[in-house]
């Protein structure tokens, strides 16, 4: 069974600029959530994906956004990037009942750096 | 609040003994899940072990064991024969409420290293 397939792996944009990260879940996993990781804030709850509806969101700018498709893949947007917003952005992918329901399979996250 | 501390940034183990990795939380809902994630060098969390509020025995995954205790709000992680390969981080997690909503509050993770 294929884990979670985030892509790109690495990437460097500019202040300014905007940047889209993918995310495929497991097969048959409906909800994806994304999270973000930096050395100061550690690891940030960023919103949550299921059925292409947005059921959870975290403490994040409007300038970061995102959207699942009837696929179940995912994607999140950060518009307008800022030094600040250099991380690893990990996505999640979980299925609905029992226990699948409680646990997260990440996958191997998308760096961004900003110059 | 709802938070996760990890006191410990750094720990280190010998090859071959017991190690244990402490958490505690922070909660007034009655329904949570705890969990503990392996970050190796490589960036992808690695799911190791769950524990549910209303679960009374101790989780155990193979190696991997959770020390429970409910009154203390603790989570710790027990990792037995320490491999070379543990060596990472480790991170304390935190899902609230019913529903199986993913969100997750994760503690600031411990740096784990194990000498041969």
């Amino acid at each position: 069974k294929a884990g979670v397939t985030q892509t790109p792996r690495y990437l460097i944009k500019t202040r300014g600029q905007q940047v889209t990260l993918s995310c495929s879940p497991i097969s048959g996993h409906r909800s994806v959530s994304w999270y973000q990781q930096t050395p100061g804030q550690g690891l940030q709850f960023l919103f949550e994906y299921f059925s292409e509806t947005q059921r959870n969101k975290g403490n994040f700018p409007g300038r970061f956004s995102g959207r699942q498709f009837s696929n179940s893949r995912s994607e999140m947007n950060v518009s307008t990037l800022e030094l600040g917003d250099s991380a690893l952005y990990l996505c999640a992918s979980s299925s609905t009942t029992g226990f699948g329901a409680n646990v997260l399979t990440f996958g191997a996250g998308s760096r961004l750096t900003v110059l | 609040a709802q938070k996760i501390t990890q006191t410990q940034p750094g720990m280190f183990v010998q090859e071959k003994e017991a190690v244990t990795l402490d958490c505690t939380y922070d909660t007034s809902d009655q329904s949570y899940g705890l969990f503990w994630y392996k970050q190796p060098s490589s960036g992808e969390m690695i799911f190791l072990i769950y524990q549910g509020s209303y679960d009374e025995q101790n989780a155990t995954e193979g190696r991997y064991s959770l020390n429970f205790q409910k009154a203390r709000k603790s989570a710790n992680l027990v990792i037995s024969a320490s491999q070379l390969g543990d060596s990472a981080m480790y991170f304390c997690a935190m899902r609230v409420g019913l529903g199986g909503y993913n969100k997750l509050i994760f503690g600031a993770g411990t740096r784990l290293a194990v000498h041969p």
